[in-house]
């Protein structure tokens, strides 16, 4: 299965900031994700990242908020805009390979 | 639109006991099912998955999960639980090889000694 390096693994942010999430994958991949997991919560899916092309989004999410790029088959990052303390969550980036879904380790974001 | 039901929030087990998870799926055609857990603090972690064929499936650590059709179930189990074994666990479903998965709101499990 594919390996992610996703980082950072925790930030702690000002409000009104901007967060850039980097994952990295060892290998090319077909399609790339992003999870929010709110406090105590399942992980909802936020984002597919399109390589070459804008994200699809899912219901409630928005890319002025969470602009995502993809620019070749191992790499995507996301961005948290103008961040609250409602953001605070474990974002979660994924990768579906032959094998399946492969997760990061997650990063871990508390906004004061 | 597909779905998935964890029944049970929060588990605990005598360590050395045996370990049932429930997971109930609402899909149209036959699913893609997986099992992950989540230690504190820590990514996911593919346990299990189930594609097609032998609806038995073995994974790592130990874990096998059955899929029933009839049921719409895809529990996972355990024989003899480790304290090491305490975590979160989610259920998760897709529609194929390409495409997202739904996850159900994850079961904690905690092994007491």
């Amino acid at each position: 299965s594919a390996v992610i390096s996703q980082k950072p693994s925790r930030d702690i942010c000002q409000r009104g900031t901007s967060l850039t999430i980097q994952c990295q994958v060892d290998s090319q991949v077909t399609m790339m994700f992003w999870y929010r997991q709110q406090p105590g919560q399942s992980l909802t899916l936020i984002a597919t990242a399109n390589q070459g092309s804008e994200a699809t989004y899912e219901s409630g999410f928005v890319i002025d908020k969470f602009p995502i790029s993809r620019p070749n088959l191992t790499f995507s990052t996301l961005t948290v805009s103008n961040m609250s303390p409602e953001d605070s969550s474990i974002y979660l980036c994924s990768a579906l390979d032959r094998d399946g879904y492969t997760f990061g380790s997650g990063t871990r974001l508390t906004v004061v | 639109a597909q779905s998935v039901t964890q029944p049970d929030i929060h588990i605990t087990v005598s360590e050395g006991a045996s370990l049932e998870l429930r997971c109930n799926y609402s899909y149209g055609a036959t699913p893609y099912l997986f099992w992950y857990v989540q230690s504190p603090g820590q990514g996911l972690q593919l346990l299990l998955k189930y594609f097609s064929g032998d609806t038995l499936v073995q994974g790592i650590k130990g874990f096998e999960a059955e899929f029933k059709r009839s049921q719409s179930s895809f529990n996972l189990r355990k024989p003899s639980v480790h304290w090491s074994d305490a975590a979160e666990y989610f259920c998760a479903v897709g529609p194929g090889t390409a495409s997202k998965l739904t996850f159900g709101t994850g079961t904690r499990l905690q092994v007491t000694l």
